[in-house]
């Protein structure tokens, strides 16, 4: 069965410095991967993805993400944090074939906060 | 840009009390989801369809049931609210088939006293 373990639940970072989230997945299958973002009392928005193309996924906002196989990790990162990505972020996995909406598994989610 | 519409955003309710929670979208995307939220857990499906008439239960589907009987409603109905359904619930629906890429609805946040 799949999971997927957000390692970090708060992360506080200045702005301008870098971001690092991190998430550990569990997949029987070649996984799809994904990591959404939550702002306050929004729903939640696609940020990038990962589909056993490039291993390297540029997403919305500068956000990227690295899938890699043998540390079982796709971990979140941005150069330079900014006062507008302070929200909470979701990383969640699919193993079905083509990463079937009826099988996404979501993580606990992490809070980034952004000090001036 | 797919539009998702929740009705209501808030609701206040009593114990044992029937709720019924609508989410519209302006499109004729197939699939539609229900999923709530709390603090700590992330988000956990409830029910999904993928198609008029067409539902399947999701992770957390006990005591909730779904209609699907036009393309773009989805309705989520709690038949005898509890406290432990206190929750923000998001519709959502799948912009592409089977590519786990969903759009989000705002939520409707839901107390049952």
């Amino acid at each position: 069965a799949q999971s997927v373990t957000q390692l970090d639940s708060h992360v506080s970072v200045s702005e301008g410095t870098p971001v690092l989230l991190r998430c550990n997945y569990s997949s029987s299958y070649s996984p799809s991967l994904f990591w959404y973002v939550q702002h306050p009392n929004k729903g939640l928005q696609l940020l990038l993805k990962y589909t056993s193309a490039a291993t390297l996924v540029k997403g919305i906002n500068g956000f990227e993400a690295e899938f890699k196989k043998s540390e079982t990790s796709f971990h979140l990162t941005k150069p330079s944090a900014h006062m507008s990505d302070a929200a909470e972020y979701f990383c969640v996995v699919s193993d079905s074939p083509g990463g079937s909406q009826g099988n996404l598994i979501f993580g606990k989610g992490t809070k980034l906060s952004v000090k001036p | 840009d797919a539009g998702i519409t929740q009705s209501p955003r808030h609701k206040v309710t009593e114990t044992g009390t029937p709720v019924t929670l609508r989410c519209h979208q302006t499109e004729n995307h197939r699939y539609m989801y229900w999923y709530r939220q709390d603090p700590g857990h992330g988000l956990r499906l409830i029910h999904y369809s993928y198609g008029v008439k067409d539902t399947d239960k999701g992770e957390v589907s006990d005591g909730y049931s779904v209609s699907r009987s036009k393309t773009e409603d989805f309705l989520l109905t709690l038949e005898s609210a509890t406290s432990s359904q206190t929750s923000v619930y998001f519709c959502a629906i799948g912009l592409y088939a089977n590519t786990g890429e969903l759009f989000f609805g705002e939520g409707s946040r839901l107390t049952v006293l």
